[in-house]
């Protein structure tokens, strides 16, 4: 079963506004990751947040986790026709493994 | 670095055949991951290596399927006798350490 849940499970934005996606999930983690998939492509990693972390930016992206909520958000500013693409949080336990949410579909249109 | 090297891109194969999926993690990455994204149930963990060895195969569906890790630079995985409902993309990924991870640019399979 899927450890991660995106909200929205897609999203349309005009070229220049900011996309919000969110995540929930269940079991204590050591640490989140957001990940993009172009289509027909495989997964790239976008950023990682640790459990003791609250925020994290990188570029254009901020990442924001709440442990006590269980859940996370991924903030793109000013996004660009180039940012269309399924938009995964992925979260690790104890072991390696990483278990994925069901993406969220962004569309960017110019 | 090439990245994450999957083989063959895309496998059309017939119900009953054998099919086998390459992938070359980066190097210097110690734990490989074999993924499988369908429409209906997302990306599944099929299994992970570290260091070469498999730690958690629970994800693999049934004994239809294999994975191997021979060295550090190559894996398989493979399924026998494969099955419609096996179609489906499957990634190879790699990691070092608490980063993450590099995934390949996938296998699509179909059955028919």
């Amino acid at each position: 079963s899927q450890q991660g849940e995106e909200d929205p499970q897609a999203l349309s934005i005009q070229e220049g506004e900011n996309a919000t996606m969110n995540c929930s999930y269940k079991t204590s983690i050591n640490n989140l990751q957001w990940y993009r998939q172009n289509s027909g492509r495989g997964l790239v990693h976008l950023i990682l947040i640790r459990s003791n972390e609250r925020e994290k930016h990188s570029g254009r992206l901020r990442v924001t986790l709440d442990t006590s909520k269980k859940s996370s958000s991924l903030l793109i500013t000013a996004s660009r026709a180039a940012d269309t693409a399924s938009y995964f949080c992925a979260t690790a336990q104890r072991e390696r493994q990483l278990t994925f949410g069901s993406g969220t579909q962004l569309t960017v249109l110019p | 670095d090439a990245g994450v090297i999957q083989s063959p891109r895309h496998e059309v194969t017939e119900m009953g055949q054998e099919v086998t999926l390459r992938c070359k993690p980066i190097s210097g990455h110690n734990s490989l991951f074999w993924y499988r994204q369908t429409m209906m149930r997302g990306l599944e963990l099929l299994i992970y290596f570290n260091n070469n060895v498999p730690i958690d195969d629970s994800g693999m569906p049934e004994d239809r399927f294999s994975a191997k890790m021979p060295n550090a630079s190559f894996s398989t995985l493979k399924i026998q006798p494969s099955e419609p409902r096996d179609s489906a993309v499957y990634f190879c990924a790699s990691s070092w350490g608490e980063v993450g991870y590099t995934f390949g640019s996938g296998t699509r399979l179909t059955v028919v």
